[in-house]
C-alpha cells in the first residue's frame, strides 16, 4: 500500500506562509495526493487534493513535484485558526484509500 | 445543507454491553466511510461503502464490529461486545463519489467510552 511520511510536528508565525511537507515515495500514477485538517476537537476537513498539477483553491495551494513522489501543502499567511494536525493522504483512481498517518502538527506563534 | 450527522455525540457503557453508532451521510453523496481514532493509532479507517454496498473492511478490528448501510440515508457501526479498549472517537464520512478525486466530508464524530 502506498503510504506518506510527514514531520510530527511545525511552527509558524502569525501572518507568514507555511510549507507543510509529505513524502510519497511509492504513489502510484493513477494515485491522487489529497490534504486535509483536524482542528482541536473537530472531524477532519478536506482542504485540497490533486493528481500532477499544482492546484490552488481559497484555502490553500498544493505543489506536487515532478516526480510526483512528494508534494507541498501551502498556506499563504498563517492565522491562528490554521493550527491544526494536517493530513496528507493517497486515494487511487477507484477511490480506494490508503492511511491517514499521524499528519504534522501546526502551531501558528502570535 | 446539515452536513454528515452522528449519534449519539458521547456514548459511556460498561464491558459487554451492545454499541450501535449512527451516521446520515450527506444527501446525493454514494460513498460512506467509517473511521476510528485514538492516541496510539491515529485515524484508521475501518470499512467503507459504495451504493450501500460494503467495499473494503479490512480495517474492521475483529468480529465484535460490524456495519450495515441498509439505504443511501443511514449507516450504523456496532459494536458486540464492547471492550475498554474500543474507546476512541469513531467519525463517519461521506462523499460524492467513489473515485479518487472526491472530497470527504466528515462528521463530527462520537466519542466512545467502554468502562
Amino acid at each position: 500500500d502506498a503510504k506518506t511520511t510527514q514531520p510530527n510536528s511545525m511552527e509558524s508565525n502569525e501572518e507568514e506562509p507555511v510549507h507543510l511537507p509529505c513524502n510519497h515515495s511509492t504513489i502510484s500514477g493513477t494515485d491522487y495526493i489529497h490534504w486535509y485538517r483536524q482542528l482541536p476537537s473537530q472531524g477532519p476537513e478536506y482542504v485540497i487534493h490533486g493528481l500532477t498539477s499544482n492546484v490552488n483553491n481559497r484555502m490553500a495551494s498544493l505543489a506536487i513535484a515532478e516526480d510526483r513522489k512528494s508534494s507541498t501543502l501551502i498556506l499563504h499567511r498563517a492565522t491562528l485558526r490554521d493550527a491544526a494536525v494536517y493530513y496528507c493522504i493517497l486515494r487511487d483512481i477507484a477511490g480506494n484509500q490508503f492511511y491517514f498517518g499521524t499528519g504534522t502538527s501546526l502551531t501558528v506563534i502570535p | 445543507d446539515a452536513g454528515v450527522i452522528q449519534s449519539p455525540r458521547h456514548e459511556v457503557t460498561e464491558m459487554g454491553q451492545e454499541v450501535t453508532l449512527r451516521c446520515k451521510p450527506i444527501s446525493g453523496h454514494n460513498s460512506l466511510f467509517w473511521y476510528r481514532q485514538t492516541m496510539m493509532r491515529g485515524l484508521e479507517l475501518l470499512i467503507y461503502f459504495n451504493n450501500n454496498v460494503p467495499i473494503d473492511d479490512s480495517g474492521m478490528p475483529e468480529d465484535r464490529f460490524s456495519a450495515k448501510m441498509p439505504n443511501a440515508s443511514f449507516s450504523t457501526l456496532k459494536i458486540q461486545p464492547s471492550e475498554p479498549r474500543d474507546s476512541a472517537v469513531y467519525f463517519c464520512a461521506s462523499t460524492w463519489s467513489s473515485g479518487g478525486a472526491s472530497e470527504q466530508y466528515f462528521g463530527p464524530g462520537t466519542r466512545l467510552t467502554v468502562t
